[in-house]
Parts: structure tokens; sequence; C-alpha cells
């Protein structure tokens, strides 16, 4: 079975620091593509990362690029998040998200909240 | 961007009855390579993340009822739920999942059971 496990998310000040973890199992981690997407508290789905299966290429939102960094260790069956210079509109669930085709599995979500 | 368009935004229907969400996106989603559009369907209930139950524009994800069905090709696309259960209750999106990033969403129609 597939798995998605999500961490690190918390209350933080504005223009602090925070990273995400996501924990993948029950299928081959290095072989896929992975995303971070964000939902904001009672608004709808946004892309924000895309790391290629071997971190090859990596691809940002606008709203995110510059700020947050998206890596993984395929050692570790592992996606990770970091975010800087975080905002107040940066709160939201970030789920990690595996490709394709679709987005067929996604995790439970872990929450950030940016707020003084 | 590809920009996604869902309408409508919200609706109430009774147990049975039969549900159209309509999507539209701004470029044609169709890649002629593979002949095959590339719009997702999603459904996300209360408190849960979003499920996957259409790619390809009409391909249902392992598990989803028969009852959701996906159409459409170019750049209009249909989600239709056939006989509408109370386990249905949830929000739905589209998206496009074309090679084209950003990947984008439309902004979600939620479904209310009477």
């Amino acid at each position: 079975e597939v798995q998605l496990v999500e961490s690190g998310g918390g209350l933080v000040q504005p223009g602090s620091s925070l990273k995400l973890s996501c924990v993948a199992s029950g299928f081959t981690f290095s072989s896929y593509n992975m995303h971070w997407i964000r939902q904001a508290p009672k608004k709808g789905l946004e892309w924000i990362a895309l790391i290629y299966y071997d971190s090859s290429n990596k691809y940002y939102a606008d709203s995110v690029k510059g700020r947050f960094t998206i890596s993984r260790d395929n050692s570790k069956n592992t996606l990770y998040l970091e975010m800087n210079s975080l905002r107040s509109e940066d709160t939201a669930m970030y789920y990690c998200a595996r490709n394709y085709p679709g987005i067929p599995y996604w995790g439970q979500g872990t929450l950030v909240t940016v707020s003084s | 961007d590809i920009v996604m368009t869902q309408s409508p935004s919200s609706l109430a229907v009774s147990a049975g009855e039969t549900v159209t969400i309509n999507c539209k996106s701004s470029q044609s989603l169709f890649w002629s390579g593979s002949q095959m559009n590339y719009l997702a369907w999603y459904q996300q209930k209360p408190g849960q993340s979003p499920k996957l139950l259409i790619y390809y524009a009409s391909t249902r994800q392992s598990g989803v009822p028969d009852r959701f069905i996906g159409s459409g090709s170019g750049t209009d696309f249909t989600l239709t739920i056939s006989g509408v259960q109370a386990e249905d209750l949830a929000v739905y999106y589209c998206q496009h999942h074309y090679d084209s990033l950003p990947l984008t969403f439309g902004s979600g129609t939620k479904l209310e059971i009477k």
C-alpha cells in the first residue's frame, strides 16, 4: 500500500523558516517524480513544487520561487520542502504527492501556520 | 499558465440525481503524440486529502465507482456523477496534468446533498 506521511508543520512567525518532510512507502520512491501541493484554509489547491525522480530537475510556482527549496533523499525514501522567509499567505495545509498519471497518491498533509 | 475554469461553484442535489460539473482550460489539453487529453478530476471530502477519480479525461482510477464518468476533449471537459449518493458530498476539482508547469487546478465545485 502506498503511503505518504508528512511532518514538520507548525506555528511560526513571519520571516522565519521551516522544513517539511514526507516519508514514502509502498512503492519504489526513487522511480517517481514528486510534488508539494498546498491548500490555504477554506481555499483551493495550489501546486508549489516538483522534483524529478533523480533530483535532476526542480520546478517551483512563482509564489514560492526563491524562498522554498524542494529536495529528496532516495536512500531514505524522503521528500523535503525547505521554506524560508515565510509569509502569512503561506499558511496552508501542505501535501506531498506522487506522480503519475494525474496525482494518484497524496499524504494526509501537515499544517503550516504563519502568524505573529 | 494554463487557466482552469470550473462551473458551477456549488450545487445541491437529491440522492439519486445526476450531476454535471464543467471544466474549461485556457488551452488544449490534447496531445497528438499520445492521443490523450491530460485532464484529471479529484474529489476532496471534508477533512480529507484529495482523491484522484479520473485521469486522461475519462480513465477511472482503480477503485472509483463507475457512477463517476469523465468526458470531453481539447478545452472542454465534464465530470458526471450518475445516481449521486450521500457519500459523494465533497468538493470536486479539475486539474491539467499536461507536460506544462505550473500544474493548475480549477477553483472547485462544492456538491451538497439535499
